[in-house]
């Protein structure tokens, strides 16, 4: 079974400038989460979808940070514009709605912004 | 709002010798509390969990304790290896109808020297 996968594993942008991030969750997995851990940090919840839907996006520093999940499948993180302190490690992961919900991550994508 | 405390920061132990991290949370709510392993470069990794119906948890050398009265729950690793060098992060959550927002401790960077 293919993991919670997510693009791109690293970038470097200048400030002023759009990043766009990509996950794509375990088959299936109708919860999806974004999380972020900047240096040092706790990791720390953005967003929840349940399919295409946003259930809560609390975490979500401010609306320079814009996620979809059109048709409930991938979802994508896009920062515009980007501040130096958006830099720090985002996380994708997905759960499933019934069984255990055990939250499965992604590698992350490492955002530098500088 | 949601916290979770988590201690030591660091811990440095030779190998054999036993480890263990402390986490508190806020919200007596809380009924899911699962413990992830995230090796350099690596995506976190739930090595295990408890549930607020159970005490103690163990999985060959690791286990969990939980005291909800206390709200703090504890991570234990019996006869440390050189390949259980890490950062473990605990977590705390109130799962309900398939919705499971995790609240992170900051990480405890654990070597175990030979």
């Amino acid at each position: 079974e293919a993991g919670v996968t997510q693009f791109p594993s690293h970038s470097v942008i200048e400030k002023g400038q759009t990043v766009t991030l990509r996950c794509d969750p375990i088959s299936g997995h109708d919860n999806l989460y974004w999380y972020r851990r900047v240096m040092g940090k706790e990791i720390k919840f953005l967003l929840h979808f349940v399919k295409e839907s946003k259930q809560d996006e609390s975490g979500m520093p401010n609306n320079r940070f814009l996620a979809e999940r059109t048709g409930g499948t991938y979802s994508t993180l896009k920062v515009q514009p980007a501040e130096l302190e958006d830099s720090g490690v985002y996380f994708c992961a997905s759960s499933s709605r019934g069984g255990r919900n055990t939250i499965y991550f992604g590698e992350g994508s490492w955002l530098t912004v500088v | 709002g949601e916290n979770v405390e988590q201690h030591p920061s660091t811990l440095s132990v030779q190998e054999g010798d036993s480890a263990v991290i402390k986490c508190t949370y806020s919200d007596s709510a809380s009924n899911y509390f699962p413990w992830y392993k995230q090796e350099l470069g690596k995506r976190p990794q739930l090595i295990i969990d408890i549930r607020s119906n159970v005490g103690e948890k163990k999985d060959q050398r690791i286990a969990v304790t939980l005291n909800k009265t206390a709200k703090h729950f504890s991570l234990h690793i019996t006869e440390t290896q050189p390949e259980d060098s890490a950062v473990y992060f605990c977590a705390a959550s109130k799962v309900s109808g398939g919705y499971n927002k995790l609240i992170f401790g900051a990480g405890t960077r654990l070597a175990v020297h030979p």
